[in-house]
Order: structure tokens, then sequence, then C-alpha cells
């Protein structure tokens, strides 16, 4: 199957700072990303869907400002958290469908957890 | 609008025995269904999905779904659980096609297998 790929895998930081995370499709282009955040022991849920080349849709609740997504190519989508704090502590998820196919099918990258001090 | 309930946050069976899932949707449209599992810190990973073809779906790791429309339902089953299968099992629902809408998610079921 595809593989889509996520950096860094964990990450700390202190309250105030900005972190990024990459999500990379290594073996399709997608025009399509997806954000997903999910807190401990619950579902996924559906942040913004990144759109390569155009601004990003957020659902509804999440703040633009805070949650910064940029599909700068068709292989890599980045999602800053900036003036992190605390409650932005969560497992980040990145998802891409592949163009032609899939049916469907999202590819998950393996998660981000950040961990605001 | 399209939704996912999962039944039972939490299902624990012995090794060996028959694994059940419940999944029931809600769609205004053919759904595509899928199910996924994740292990603790990683991301999702497919186990199988219904796309308007065959209604018993055969996915990894010995698992089948059946898709029936009459009940909504598309519940996982696995004939024999293995210690290896404990983890958190979501089942999820797009529209035909995904398109460009990410996946609904349910809330998830954890699967405890007890030795």
């Amino acid at each position: 199957g595809a593989v889509v790929s996520q950096h860094p895998s964990w990450v700390i930081c202190k309250s105030g700072t900005s972190v990024k995370i990459e999500c990379r499709s290594l073996d399709f282009q997608a025009t399509t990303m997806f954000w997903y955040r999910q807190f401990p022991k619950q579902s996924l849920m559906l942040m913004a869907t990144s759109n390569e080349g155009s601004k990003a849709t957020y659902e509804q609740g999440v703040e633009k400002d805070k949650f910064l997504i940029n599909h700068a190519s068709l292989t890599l989508s980045t999602l800053t958290v900036t003036s992190a704090h605390p409650e932005d502590s969560s497992f980040y998820i990145c998802s891409a469908r592949p163009g032609l196919a899939g049916l469907g099918e999202l590819f998950f990258g393996e998660g981000s957890r950040l961990t605001v001090l | 609008a399209q939704s996912v309930t999962q039944l039972g946050s939490h299902v624990s069976v012995s090794e060996g025995a028959l694994v059940l899932l419940r999944c029931n949707y809600s769609s205004s449209v053919p759904p595509y269904l899928f199910w996924y599992v994740q292990y603790p810190n990683q991301g999702l990973q497919l186990l199988l999905k219904y796309t308007s073809a065959a209604t018993l779906v055969k996915g990894i790791n010995g698992f089948e779904a059946e898709f029936k429309k009459s009940e909504t339902s598309f519940h996982l089953t696995k004939p024999s659980a293995h210690m290896s299968d404990a983890a958190e099992y979501f089942c999820a629902v797009s529209a035909p096609g995904g398109g460009a809408d990410g996946l609904t998610f349910g809330k998830g079921t954890h699967l405890i297998i007890q030795p």
C-alpha cells in the first residue's frame, strides 16, 4: 500500500513556542491531505483538509491561526502549532489518499505526539 | 452527513474465541466503509474496506466484515482471536470515492484478549 510518513514522532516543547509537524506521501502524489487530532483513548477528529497550492479547509471550531497548514507540494503538508499551550498536547495524525486509485481509502502517517510543558 | 456508531468501547474475548466488533453507520448516500486498527502510539492501518462490490469483505490478519444495508451495519469479525489482535479498532465511513472529504470515524473499540 501507499506510504505516508510523519516527522517528528515525538516532540516536547515549552509553552508559547511553535512546533512544525511534517507529513509526506512517499510513493504517491496527494493533492489533498487530512490532519486529525486524537485525544487519549478517543477517536480521531478531523481538524482540516490540506489542499496543494491553496488554502486549507478547517473544520468548525478549529482555530486557523493556531494550527497553520501549508501544502507546498504534492508530497508534503505541514502543520504548525503556533504559540503552543498545554491544552494543545495531543496525538496528531495526517493522512492522504492516492489521486487516481484507493477507492476512498486513506493512508495514515505514524502520528506525532506533542507534549507542551 | 455521515456518522458511525461503534457499540462497546471495550470488548474482551479469550484467546481462540470469536471476535465481534460492532459498527453501524448512517449515510445519506451509499457509503464506503472501512475498518482500521491502531496500536499504541502509532497511526492507523487499514484492515479492510467495503466499496460497493462484494458485501462480505476479507481483510488482513484473518478479519472480515459484512455489509448489511438493511441493518446499516458493517460488523468486524475474526473466527479465532490471537494475543496480537489486542488494539484499538475504528470503523469509518466516507462518501463513495472519498472525494475531497476525510473519513468520519467511530469512537473506537478497545479489543482485549484474555490468555
